[in-house]
């Protein structure tokens, strides 16, 4: 079962700052924050994770509270094609550890 | 980043027949290679983790003798339908994590099969 909980859609203007929230509060210790985005009918792309530290990277920035229970990516720029499903998953960061999907944030850019 | 590719990206085929569905890390080699599948407005199901050298794990609920996995070298996984019917009508998508990497899983573009 996935261990996080997200809003199932949320709405933002184009240019603006989008903001999706995550809730993980039965996360572990060895377990980090990854965000996966899907755009209709393509495969999930990869976009940051981090463990407890703050995370930026050309796409996004990662937000974990200090408590590690809950989580924001931001979208700092959004553009229409930032249209997509956004998955946040806590999971160990070893290879053979799976990755389990919840139902995500369908977040829409609008003009 | 590390690249991973499906093939086909569509395929359909007729009730009773196997489809075979491959997955290749291009540019990274991963001992786990993992299959999920999606139907339409549902999130990604994981199906089964694969990995090189020996027999998958499969999740709960889904028949092994149906989904057969095949992980042959540290760049190939794949996936084969066999009698499909219908209800296996689906989008499958693999993925893989490099053996060295930082975590990151990277998937496939996805492969739609259309069962009629």
């Amino acid at each position: 079962d996935a261990k996080t909980t997200q809003p199932p859609s949320m709405d933002c203007a184009e240019g603006r700052a989008a903001n999706l929230p995550c809730n993980h509060s039965t996360i572990s210790g060895n377990e980090y924050v990854y965000w996966y985005r899907q755009i209709h009918s393509q495969g999930p792309q990869y976009i940051i994770h981090g463990l407890k530290n703050n995370e930026t990277n050309e796409m996004a920035s990662l937000i974990i509270t200090e408590d590690r229970k809950s989580s924001t990516l931001i979208l700092p720029h959004a553009t229409l094609r930032d249209t997509a499903v956004y998955y946040c998953i806590v999971r160990e960061p070893w290879g053979a550890q799976k990755l389990v999907f919840g139902q995500g944030t369908r977040l829409t850019i609008n003009p | 980043g590390a690249v991973v590719s499906q093939h086909p990206s569509r395929v359909i085929c007729k009730s009773g027949t196997s489809v075979k569905i491959e997955c290749r890390s291009l540019d990274f080699q991963a001992t786990t290679m993992f299959w999920y599948r999606q139907f339409p407005k549902q999130s990604l199901m994981l199906m089964a983790t694969s990995n090189e050298g020996s027999k998958a794990t499969y999740e709960q609920g889904v028949e092994k003798d149906k989904f057969l996995i095949n992980h042959a070298s540290l760049t190939l996984s794949t996936l084969t339908v066999t009698s499909a019917h219908p209800e296996d009508s689906s989008f499958y998508i693999c993925s893989a994590t490099e053996i060295a990497g930082a975590g990151e899983l990277f998937f496939g573009e996805g492969s739609r099969l259309t069962v009629l």
